[in-house]
């Protein structure tokens, strides 16, 4: 899961295992939602992205999930493969504001073994 | 380009130096984007451009950060007087349209203050 602070959460799955990264978000009032995935020296990637009208979403090989009753957000990877090692961040919006800005969480580092 | 481009994509100043980071956005890319990311942390927002108009600069540390997007394409990250918390990777990012969605992110540029 997120937490705040300096100290990265870490996930360490076997290759061809199955990955879930959890997200606790901050603001009832976010209405939409992007994973993000950073490799070391690149900026952030787009995953995929989820608003707050559905509780699921399927992408290739990736499934995000929203409970926005508890505030909360999962990213699922199937048959984790080693590409897939890198720093995780989901990522919250509030469509109606002008600002279009998001706010991002600590991330989750993810190391896939092989 | 194919990409947001950001330049230098490392440096160092000495404390009290003035510094610019450039950012050449996806061409045809209204909204722009800059971020802080510190160490270990995720993404903060700094401040939105739509075209040449800076509508969000809520995020912006201090009176010493300044950006511009004069002809609504390039953009300048201004950095008076740096200091050791400057010490960051400044992440710009840009997206076609003017609703939120998901950014297309530079590199980065790693500035460290000695």
């Amino acid at each position: 899961g997120e937490s705040v602070g300096l100290h990265l959460p870490t996930l360490s799955v076997q290759e061809g295992d199955n990955s879930i990264i959890n997200c606790a978000y901050s603001n009832s009032a976010s209405d939409y939602f992007i994973w993000y995935k950073q490799e070391s020296g690149k900026g952030p990637q787009f995953i995929i992205d989820i608003r707050s009208n559905m509780d699921k979403r399927q992408g290739q090989r990736v499934t995000v999930l929203l409970n926005k009753t508890v505030k909360h957000l999962s990213l699922q990877i199937a048959a984790t493969q080693p590409g897939d090692s890198a720093v995780y961040f989901c990522a919250e919006n509030i469509r109606a504001n002008t600002g279009n800005q998001f706010y991002f969480g600590t991330g989750t580092s993810l190391t896939v073994i092989p | 380009g194919a990409g947001v481009s950001q330049s230098p994509r490392y440096k160092v100043a000495k404390r009290g130096q003035d510094v610019a980071l450039r950012c050449d956005p996806i061409s045809g890319h209204v909204s722009l984007f800059w971020y802080q990311q510190a160490l270990g942390q995720g993404p903060e927002f700094l401040t939105y451009f739509q075209n040449e108009a800076q509508l969000d600069k809520s995020g912006l540390p201090s009176d010493r950060f300044f950006a511009e997007r004069p002809e609504g394409s390039v953009s300048t990250l201004k950095i008076q007087r740096t200091q050791q918390e400057d010490s960051a990777v400044y992440l710009c990012a840009s997206t076609l349209g003017l609703a939120a969605a998901g950014y297309t992110f530079g590199s980065g540029t790693r500035l460290t203050v000695v």
